[in-house]
């Protein structure tokens, strides 16, 4: 128990473009779920939370115009990247978590490269 | 959320018990010790997490000092499968989802 899935795995796309990333809980229902960002050779930073109906709650520092996160299930919540650039190419990694007080659970990672 | 203390790294012989430290001096009595793994390019991976007493399920054990300052993760019988970055967090449930990772201790088991 406890799945959650992420696609793309892995997106190349060019600067300026937008890219959206999902993340999916596949067998419980997500009350809550979580955005991190991890570079080479660094630890996960957390990027912003989102609960389910409502609006994300960014990181300072984390421009919620340029990551747009949407949370319209229980079980989905996508980060877009708008207008990417080279320094966004990052691994992006999704958690989720039942409620509050509960486990989170990570996703497999989406590796992107803007070129 | 108190901050927690870990080795950079260690090494174990394959089929040996592998024993994680980790220091959390400032830990709050509400607040929960949890161990995730992240193995090279994946997702973290939950291993398990406890209170004041000690734990242990099909993957590991963990054994909290009775002063809650401290805590160490034991894998049994190490496999080269377990080679990865071991993370010690703490957190307080129903105060905050946030888990916040620290850089880790990077575990290399050797055949």
């Amino acid at each position: 128990g406890a799945v959650v899935s992420q696609h793309p795995s892995w997106v190349i796309c060019k600067s300026g473009t937008s890219v959206k990333i999902e993340c999916r809980s596949l067998d419980f229902q997500a009350t809550t779920m979580f955005w991190y960002r991890q570079f080479p050779k660094q630890s996960l930073m957390l990027m912003a939370t989102s609960n389910e109906g409502s609006k994300a709650t960014y990181e300072q520092g984390v421009e919620k115009d340029k990551f747009l996160i949407n949370h319209a299930s229980l079980t989905l919540s996508t980060l877009t990247v708008t207008s990417a650039h080279p320094e966004d190419s990052s691994f992006y990694i999704c958690s989720a978590s039942k409620g509050a007080a509960d486990t989170q659970y990570f996703g497999p990672g989406t590796r992107l490269t803007v070129l | 959320d108190a901050k927690t203390t870990q080795p950079t790294s260690m090494d174990c012989a394959e089929g040996r018990a592998a024993n994680l430290p980790c220091n959390h001096s400032t830990i709050s009595g509400n607040e929960y010790v949890y161990w995730y793994r992240q193995i090279h390019s994946q997702g973290p991976q939950y291993i398990i997490h406890g209170l004041k007493n000690n734990e242990t399920n099909e993957m590991a054990s963990l054994i909290i000092t009775e002063d809650r300052k401290s805590s160490t993760l034991i894998l049994p019988h190490a496999t080269l499968r377990d080679t990865a970055v071991y993370y010690c967090i703490v957190r307080v449930p129903y105060n905050t989802d946030k888990l916040i990772f620290g850089t880790g201790t990077r575990l290399q088991v050797f055949p």
